[in-house]
């Protein structure tokens, strides 16, 4: 089962920053945070992944609170494109495999 | 860089037959999963192959099998195929190596069981 709770679905102006939420309240010491999206019908794209320290990268920034038991993606400046589910997962860095929960449906409005 | 890549976009299939779904991992990565995603569902992990073996399983029954052969592409078949079969088969590449192991997918196997 997935460690992970997010909301089912988010609505977003375009334009405007998308802050998807993520609980991970029984994430361990040596567990990243992956974010991954999935537009319809297309593979999951990588987006951002952390540890504890707080990411960014050209996508999205990964904001994760002290306790790690959350975490926000943060889409700075949405665009109709960034339309897609969005999965987020916790996992070690190395040799275990990616669990999916069902994720959070963003929709960015014109 | 090459992505990954998987063959055929589509493909359909009547029940009790066989079928074998291909993947090109991407420049460079020697790993290779496989996920199965029904309508509405996140991916679910079926295997993964590491230097042509298998390198860990999920909850997915002997038909489903793989190969991986030496330049690390890699084949998924399913036998006896099932109704509940039908999904979107997604391939991932990565690197074995600490701290790089991120999968990048491909864009995915529609397979209609009929």
């Amino acid at each position: 089962d997935a460690k992970t709770t997010q909301p089912t679905s988010m609505d977003c102006a375009e334009g405007r920053a998308a802050n998807l939420p993520c609980n991970h309240s029984t994430i361990s010491g040596n567990e990243y945070v992956y974010w991954y999206r999935q537009i319809h019908s297309q593979g999951p794209q990588y987006i951002i992944h952390g540890l504890k320290n707080n990411e960014t990268n050209e996508m999205a920034s990964l904001i994760i609170t002290e306790d790690r038991k959350s975490s926000t993606l943060i889409l700075p400046h949405a665009t109709l494109r960034d339309t897609a589910v969005y999965y987020c997962i916790v996992r070690v860095i190395y040799g275990q495999n990616f669990v999916f929960g069902p994720g959070t449906r963003l929709s960015v409005l014109p | 860089e090459t992505g990954v890549t998987q063959s055929p976009t589509h493909l359909i299939k009547t029940r009790g037959q066989q079928v074998t779904l291909r993947c090109s991992s991407q420049s460079g990565h020697n790993t290779v999963s496989w996920y199965q995603q029904a309508l509405g569902q996140g991916p679910q992990f079926i295997f993964q192959y590491y230097r042509e073996e298998e390198n860990g399983r999920g909850n997915f029954p002997p038909r489903f099998s793989g190969l991986q052969f030496p330049n690390y592409s890699s084949e998924l078949n399913v036998n006896a195929l099932e109704l509940d079969d039908s999904a979107l088969y997604l391939c991932a590449s990565s690197l074995d190596f600490p701290g790089t192991d991120t999968q990048y997918f491909g864009p995915g196997t529609r397979l209609t069981v009929l």
